[in-house]
């Protein structure tokens, strides 16, 4: 499948600073989704960025599609401790593809 | 409610034992998937199915085996477990692609094969 480089793996944050993963892949992808997993939860999904440059928030969390639609980031403005789990970025191989390839994700700690 | 169900939760086997992990969803639809998730590895997927009696290896299909009879269900059936298949295990589905939704996760199964 489609390959993606998530960074960073681990990321710890006191709460109310911000916190932001990366996603990039070496060839131009049609769209990106990012899902949340809770600790001892399953994925779920948050959005899907489909156009070049393409700017999405939801309330704190602010996703990014690049010009070139070959990375991604997502956004969290003052942390909560809420916001605890991992950030995960997934991709399909191409486009009207059904393999969805995940990122590694990012393992957020949010110290109170 | 829409959602996926799996079930076992939990599930402790020993190595050679046959087992199936079962995936039901009441959303209608047409596609569904198994992945596994490691520490370190993230999630993988095993196999996927397009619709019914349509199915495809994913990244690491070795050991498993699906079926895709109905609509609503993907069982997963591991016929020889091994430990290195000790892992957590989820089922997702989802409309066709197109539609900005993304993928609807059941709970997971965590299988231990001692």
């Amino acid at each position: 499948g489609q390959q993606v480089m998530q960074i960073p793996q681990y990321q710890h944050v006191q709460e109310g600073e911000d916190f932001t993963t990366y996603c990039n892949s070496s060839t131009t992808l049609s769209n990106i989704q990012w899902y949340k997993q809770r600790p001892g939860g399953h994925p779920v999904f948050l959005i899907q960025l489909v156009k070049s440059g393409e700017v999405k928030k939801q309330k704190r969390l602010t996703f990014q599609f690049g010009e070139a639609k070959k990375n991604s980031s997502l956004h969290i403005t003052a942390t909560q401790t809420t916001d605890v789990g991992t950030y995960f970025c997934a991709v399909y191989s191409g486009a009207g593809s059904y393999q969805l390839t995940f990122g590694k994700g990012t393992k957020l700690s949010v110290i109170p | 409610e829409a959602q996926v169900t799996q079930n076992p939760r939990y599930l402790i086997t020993v190595t050679g034992k046959k087992l199936t992990v079962t995936c039901s969803q009441n959303m209608n639809h047409e596609y569904m998937s198994w992945y596994r998730q490691d520490p370190g590895l993230g999630l993988r997927q095993i196999y996927y199915s397009m619709n019914v009696e349509v199915t495809d290896k994913g990244d690491v299909p070795e050991g498993y085996k699906v079926s895709r009879k109905e609509k609503r269900n993907f069982p997963l059936i591991l016929e020889s477990p091994s430990p290195n298949q000790t892992s957590l295990y989820f089922c997702a589905s989802r409309g066709y692609p197109g539609t900005a939704t993304g993928y609807t996760f059941g709970s997971g199964t965590r299988l231990t094969v001692v």
